[in-house]
């Protein structure tokens, strides 16, 4: 199986900074790697396909990019609403895999 | 719209089965398959697996080849996860998801608790 890793685990930060999460595959995932963003007591909720594609309603101060192992997630200027957990999902290999997650919080 | 509606939350004692339903509207039921997620109280996602909707063959990831069971019924646009002999380490929110590719919709999950 694929492992996901992503770094930091906890990251807080303040309103307006620019923010980076992390996430590293065991193997090259040609980049079928997806963002959800979950908030306390929600559903998951998609922000990102295939590396660098913004979901339908997902703000512009999402963004991803990435290549082979290495995948980021930038929220240009962070929002209070953004407080949230994050994860990474690789969708090139069977079984689908998270990442363990990176919790956003307002410094 | 598509809408995922799973079952309401469970309390179950080590041993008893279960039998999770996800509701599915806004689309038509066999154009996506339906993958399920658990989510462990304060941890990460965990993949489960995914049943074709045009088939009905489930495939399940290692972790849950032995006491979990997808199934539906297409009539009425509803999947099913049943767990069966419940551990207490089933105690999780469960979800269920549509997908062509990436996971664009999800139910809203449903809590298991398993506890003696």
């Amino acid at each position: 199986d694929i492992q996901m890793t992503q770094s930091p685990s906890f990251l807080s930060a303040s309103v307006g900074e620019r923010v980076t999460l992390s996430c590293k595959a065991s193997q090259n995932i040609n980049k079928y790697l997806d963002w959800y963003q979950q908030k306390l007591g929600e559903a998951p909720k998609l922000l990102i396909y295939n590396t660098n594609n913004l979901h339908t309603g997902i703000p512009s101060r999402f963004s991803g990019s990435g290549s082979g192992t290495d995948y980021t997630l930038t929220i240009s200027s962070l929002q209070p609403e953004d407080v949230a957990t994050y994860f990474c999902l690789q969708r090139n290999s069977w079984p689908r895999t998270f990442g363990g997650g990176t919790k956003l919080e307002l410094k | 719209q598509i809408q995922l509606v799973q079952s309401g939350p469970e309390l179950k004692k080590p041993g008893e089965s279960l039998k999770i339903s996800c509701k599915a509207s806004g689309y038509t039921f066999t154009d996506y398959a339906m993958q399920w997620v658990k989510q462990a109280p304060g941890k990460g996602l965990q993949y489960m697996g995914w049943i074709n909707t045009q088939t009905g063959k489930p495939t399940y990831a290692d972790d849950f080849k032995e006491r979990f069971v997808f199934s539906l019924e297409t009539s009425a646009s509803t999947a099913y996860l049943q767990i069966n002999n419940l551990k207490n380490e089933d105690t999780a929110t469960y979800f269920c998801a549509p997908t062509g590719n990436w996971f664009a919709y999800w139910g809203q999950g449903t809590l298991v608790t398993v506890s003696s």
